[in-house]
């Protein structure tokens, strides 16, 4: 099984600020890699897929890099409703596996 | 618009038997387009891939979980269901279902709410 690792766990950052998130991968995951944002409460929101591809109806300002093993997803300005919890997942081998996540929080 | 909905028993009993049912609207469960799936999440933890559904009825499970989880579907009603036997504690979460993208993208777009199953006495 691939072990997903994110870091920081916690990310401080200002409102309108640029946010950077990590995702580690244990072995090559290639470029099968998305990205959810978690309000509390809620179910996970898909935000990107195949590393660097935005869903449906996500804003611009989220992107993602990276295939491997080494992923960023980056938050360029940072909105009240962004502040909250981010996981990544790996889909190149089953079972399909989530990292810990990223909470951010208000700086 | 796509919508799934989980229903089920909040409160199953250790060593008995976790069931429950996901209700689409918006799609078909048919589709062999995509993975009908069963994902969960202990309360204040991360992200666990359950099993899926695909191709109207194969399955896949996580191996972890394999030995007691069973993923059904029903056509007709456009439901599909998730049986897992033999619950502990550990078993306590919230459950979702949701779907994938299918074709080897485990990338879940539309999720269900969630349901909290809590495994006690």
């Amino acid at each position: 099984e691939i072990v997903m690792t994110q870091s920081p766990a916690t990310l401080s950052v200002s409102p309108g600020e640029r946010a950077t998130l990590s995702c580690r991968a244990s072995q090559s995951v290639s470029s099968n890699l998305a990205w959810y944002q978690q309000k509390p409460g809620q179910a996970p929101r898909l935000l990107i897929y195949g590393a660097s591809t935005r869903a449906t109806g996500i804003p611009a300002r989220f992107s993602g890099i990276g295939s491997g093993t080494e992923f960023i997803l980056t938050i360029s300005s940072l909105q009240s409703e962004d502040f909250v919890v981010y996981y990544c997942q790996q889909y190149n081998n089953w079972p399909s596996t989530f990292g810990p996540g990223t909470k951010v929080d208000i700086k | 618009q796509v919508q799934l909905q989980e229903s089920g028993p909040g409160l199953v009993k250790p060593s008995e038997t976790l069931s429950l049912t996901c209700s689409v609207s918006g799609d078909s469960v048919s589709s062999g387009s995509y993975y009908w799936s069963w994902i969960r999440q202990p309360p204040g933890k991360g992200l666990e891939w359950i099993g899926y559904l695909y191709h109207s009825g194969s399955t896949n499970y996580n191996p972890s979980l394999k030995s007691r989880v069973t993923i059904l579907v029903d056509t007709s009603e456009n439901q599909f269901f998730l049986n897992l036997r033999s619950v502990t504690a550990a078993d306590t979460a919230v459950y979702y279902c949701a779907r994938a993208y299918g074709d080897y993208v485990w990338a879940a777009d539309f999720w269900g709410q969630g349901t909290l199953v809590t495994v006690s006495s």
